[in-house]
């Protein structure tokens, strides 16, 4: 079974430009996670969706952090205008269950490792 | 607020010696909880989680966990450590409220087993 896929996996932008992140999830995995994680910390969840809806996104920045799902598989994550404290690894993450239940693991991708000069 | 503290930025191990890697939580209720390894430049592979039932869970690479609900803890546990064990270890709590299913992280310990 394919895992999470991500591309980029590596982007080097300067602050004020914008970039945008991709995310596959595993076949069939309804809920979707979008992660930051800075170095040194670990992964804080920025948006959650369950199909093509946005269940939480109550701690991604919206003034300039933006994300969708549109056909309810793969998804797009935004940043626009970057700012240095934007560097972080930006990870997907995927789970199973149409009802989002509580005991789905989350299974990660390899990550978009993002820096901001 | 709800957290998860991972006392120790690192731990040392002798190859073949037991090892633990210790995980505190501060979430009300009764959360389940889960630990994460992460090795350089991928993302976190699941390793266990605790939903219910017997505290001591069983998990991927020869890796156990003890649940202790009185003292809020998760220790990771394994009884003879491998020099390919060292990487980044993660512990994270799902609260089980707001109806989302979210993951709340600790800030990671790193495990280096030496030879």
């Amino acid at each position: 079974e394919a895992g999470v896929a991500q591309s980029p996996r590596y982007k080097i932008i300067e602050k004020r430009q914008s970039v945008a992140f991709w995310c596959n999830p595993i076949s069939g995995h309804a809920t979707l996670y979008w992660y930051q994680q800075i170095l040194g910390q670990g992964p804080k969840l920025l948006i959650q969706f369950q199909n093509n809806g946005v269940v939480d996104d109550s701690q991604l920045p919206k003034d300039r952090f933006s994300a969708e799902r549109l056909k309810g598989v793969d998804s797009t994550l935004k940043i626009q205008p970057a700012k240095l404290e934007d560097s972080a690894v930006y990870l997907c993450a995927s789970s199973g269950s149409w009802t989002g239940l509580y005991t789905d693991t989350q299974y990660f991708g390899p990550g978009t490792r993002l820096t901001v000069l | 607020a709800q957290s998860v503290a991972q006392p120790e930025d690192q731990v040392n191990v002798a190859e073949g010696n037991p090892l633990t890697v210790k995980c505190t939580y501060s979430v009300s209720g009764n959360p389940y909880l889960f630990w994460y390894v992460q090795y350089p430049n991928r993302g976190l592979q699941f390793l266990l989680k605790y939903i219910t039932g017997d505290n001591l869970v069983k998990g991927s690479y020869g890796f156990e966990a003890e649940f202790n609900k009185s003292q809020t803890s998760f220790h990771l546990k394994k009884p003879s450590a491998l020099v390919s064990d060292s990487a980044l270890y993660f512990c994270a709590v799902n609260p089980r409220s707001g109806g989302y299913n979210k993951l709340i992280f600790g800030a990671g310990t790193r495990l280096a087993v030496h030879p």
